[in-house]
């Protein structure tokens, strides 16, 4: 499978713990957000956005925060399932004309039956 | 709904040899499309991305060339590949707009 997860942070759960995944973002002028999951061997598969006139949107078992503030992003999974292990990642852009997406490296979540 | 094809799902070639891997997607029209190279460790790097049926526009200088014959088609390909070619290739589509990319399930490829 891909070996993406190598030298990722790693973030061990408990099943059926909640989990929180964090990101810095470094532009300023980014105005939109977006987490990925990304499982081995598989393409990023989107999860939940969020634009910068907010600062939480809740999807289903997931909620993202933003902190514009200290330039914060972070994903919380609600009961963990060991399906939910992966590297998730998030991604920051600008809005307007094209969009340049900046991706982060990731983070590891493995879930412990 | 709209889905995203990438094939092959895994590839080696030797050094040397021409590359051709292709991405379709079906369900939109007019969308953005875009080839991105992954390392282990390393954030997706962004290679080309197209606005338009033959606009290609290339975002790191590399042995690699992009191309969108069809408004849905999106080819990336390489007259001689070298061994730094080697990556899990992937494809992605977004609407225009602010809106998420969706991505391919992506290519091994694979250099000997």
């Amino acid at each position: 499978g891909e070996s993406v997860g190598l030298h990722l942070p790693t973030l061990s759960v408990q099943e059926g713990d909640n989990s929180i995944i964090n990101c810095a973002y470094s532009n300023s002028a980014s105005d939109y957000f977006i987490w990925y999951k990304q499982e081995s061997g598989k393409g990023p598969q989107f999860i939940i956005d969020i634009r910068s006139n907010m600062d939480k949107r809740q999807g289903q078992r997931v909620t993202v925060l933003l902190n514009k503030t200290v330039k914060h992003l972070s994903l919380q999974i609600a009961a963990t399932q060991p399906g939910d292990s992966a590297v998730y990642f998030c991604a920051e852009t600008s809005s307007g004309g094209y969009q340049k997406v900046t991706f982060g490296i990731g983070t590891k979540l493995q879930v412990i039956p | 709904s709209q889905t995203i094809h990438q094939w092959p799902a895994t590839l080696v070639q030797p050094v040397g040899s021409p590359l051709s891997l292709e991405c379709t997607v079906e369900g939109t029209s007019n969308p953005n499309l875009y080839w991105y190279r992954q390392a282990a460790g390393r954030g997706l790097q962004l290679l080309f991305y197209s606005v338009g049926i033959g606009q290609i526009s290339s975002e790191v200088p590399q042995n690699l060339s992009a191309s969108r014959p069809q408004d849905r088609q999106f080819i990336l390909s390489s007259k001689k590949l070298l061994l730094s070619d080697s990556g899990f290739y992937l494809c992605a589509w977004s609407s225009t707009g602010t809106q998420p990319q969706h991505f391919g399930d992506g290519t091994r490829l694979s250099i000997l």
